[in-house]
């Protein structure tokens, strides 16, 4: 099983500052499988980059995806008030398919 | 307009079978992808439970294998989940997702339900 560690566990910034969240697997991740989600309280999680580095249909292109290997990073580059919530990294090279256990991003 | 929603009890007793169904509609569950479930228990991560293709085999994570049925009924249009012999860890928000195939796997979730809470309790 591919176990993913995200870090910060939170991170506290103000709107129109630059986000950086990682995401780091515990083998190589081949073929770039991952994505990233985003989810707000009380919601279902929505698919905001896949394959490392594509973001999802209706993504605004303020987030990127890059990494490779075992290190990966969410980048939101001037956050909007609708961004804080919570993100997920997932693996998909191999199965179990896993998440890491996210990273929440709050409102200093 | 993809949209999954899923139904079922809310409220399961322990040493019972969880059952949930996946509602589809705006896409055929035949054509081209994996349908799956995910769970969240409350206050926690996420947890993929297992995938399928309309007229192939699962795929199950090894941890709830032996307790984990996932079916597809394609001319309802609907997939559905049992997980056997619950316990008070199997609370959680159970979530139907539609899942993108590469390189004929299942791979990362596109589509996702509500969600519903069932509860693990006598």
């Amino acid at each position: 099983e591919i176990v993913l560690t995200q870090s910060p566990g939170t991170l506290s910034l103000s709107p129109g500052e630059r986000a950086t969240l990682s995401c780091r697997a515990s083998q190589s991740v081949t073929i770039t499988y991952l994505a990233w989600y985003q989810q707000k309280p009380g919601q279902a999680p929505r698919l905001l980059i896949y394959d490392t580095s594509s973001r999802a249909t209706g993504i605004p292109d303020r987030f990127s995806g890059s990494g490779s290997g075992t290190d990966f990073t969410l980048t939101i580059s001037r956050l909007e008030p609708e961004d804080f919530a919570v993100y997920y990294c997932q693996q998909y090279d191999s199965s179990p398919l896993t998440f890491g256990g996210g990273t929440k991003v709050e409102i200093k | 307009q993809v949209q999954l929603q899923e139904s079922g009890p809310g409220l399961v007793k322990p040493s019972e079978t969880l059952s949930l169904t996946c509602t589809v509609s705006g896409y055929s569950i035949s054509s081209g992808y994996y349908w799956g479930w995910i769970r969240q228990p409350p206050g926690k991560g996420l947890e993929w439970i297992g995938s399928m293709y309309h007229n192939e085999s699962p795929y199950y994570t090894p941890f709830l294998k032996s307790r984990v049925t996932i079916s597809v009924d394609t001319p309802k249009n609907q997939f559905s989940l049992k997980l056997s012999s619950v316990t008070a860890a199997d609370t959680a928000v159970y979530y139907c997702v539609r899942v993108h195939p590469s390189r004929f796997k299942p791979r990362y979730f596109d589509y996702w339900g509500q969600g519903t809470l069932v509860t693990v309790s006598s």
